[in-house]
């Protein structure tokens, strides 16, 4: 069984700012995780995603996320906030696995930018 | 990666009535989901469309309430039947290719039912 947490289902920062987002991951085996956004009326986009390897991963728009497997964590970051950022995101985890593995979302976090 | 379009981007609709959801894929995927969001919540997925055959739906999801329909690999229908208020929330068609089970989706469908 697989389970997201995402702490703070409301997050404000000021343009400029340190964007951080939470997740936490509960798997029975090793991972894939994912971060993806969405901008009002539209659909979800993948920000970034972990599979293997490296533990900092880079995504679009500036953000990055470091899987931390002691910490069950893959909290979602961006250096400078900027009013684009304006969105929900969220977190997903799959198993680690050949073949098709169910994808389960956390409950989002939308991320107010204030001027 | 894929491309994935929906249609209609938004209905409003009469209780009692069905509508039907198109979703296209620009690219072949292993796999396709239907999923609600409900206003300010996360994604429920519904069911896997299989094609060719019968959806696999999720918990508390029945195929008379959401008949689901996948002909080939790039598109599938989801219809919504016998509407009621508790109906309107937005229907997410996605696209899962191969590797990492890496999901594309659909701009959404947004359904208001009166």
């Amino acid at each position: 069984a697989q389970s997201v947490t995402q702490l703070g289902s409301h997050v404000s920062v000021s343009e400029g700012a340190l964007v951080l987002l939470r997740c936490n991951y509960s798997s029975s085996v090793p991972p894939y995780l994912f971060w993806y956004v969405q901008y009002p009326n539209q659909g979800l986009q993948l920000l970034l995603k972990y599979t293997t390897g490296a533990t900092l991963v880079k995504g679009i728009n500036g953000f990055e996320a470091e899987f931390k497997k002691s910490e069950t964590s893959f909290h979602l970051t961006k250096p400078s906030a900027h009013m684009s950022d304006a969105a929900e995101y969220f977190c997903a985890v799959s198993p680690y696995s050949g073949g098709y593995q169910k994808v389960t979302f956390g409950t989002g976090t939308k991320l107010q930018v204030i001027p | 990666s894929a491309v994935i379009s929906q249609k209609p981007s938004r209905d409003i609709c009469q209780r009692g009535t069905s509508l039907t959801i198109q979703c296209q894929v620009d690219s072949q995927v292993t796999m396709m989901f239907w999923y609600r969001q409900q206003p300010g919540q996360s994604l429920t997925l519904i069911a896997t469309a299989n094609q060719g055959s019968e959806a696999t739906y999720e918990s508390g999801f029945v195929i008379d309430k959401f008949p689901i329909s996948r002909p080939n690999l790039t598109f599938s229908t989801l219809t919504v039947s016998n509407m009621s208020p508790e109906d309107s929330s937005i229907y997410l068609c996605s696209g899962q290719g191969t590797a990492y089970n890496e999901q594309f989706f659909g701009p959404g469908t947004r359904l208001t039912v009166l």
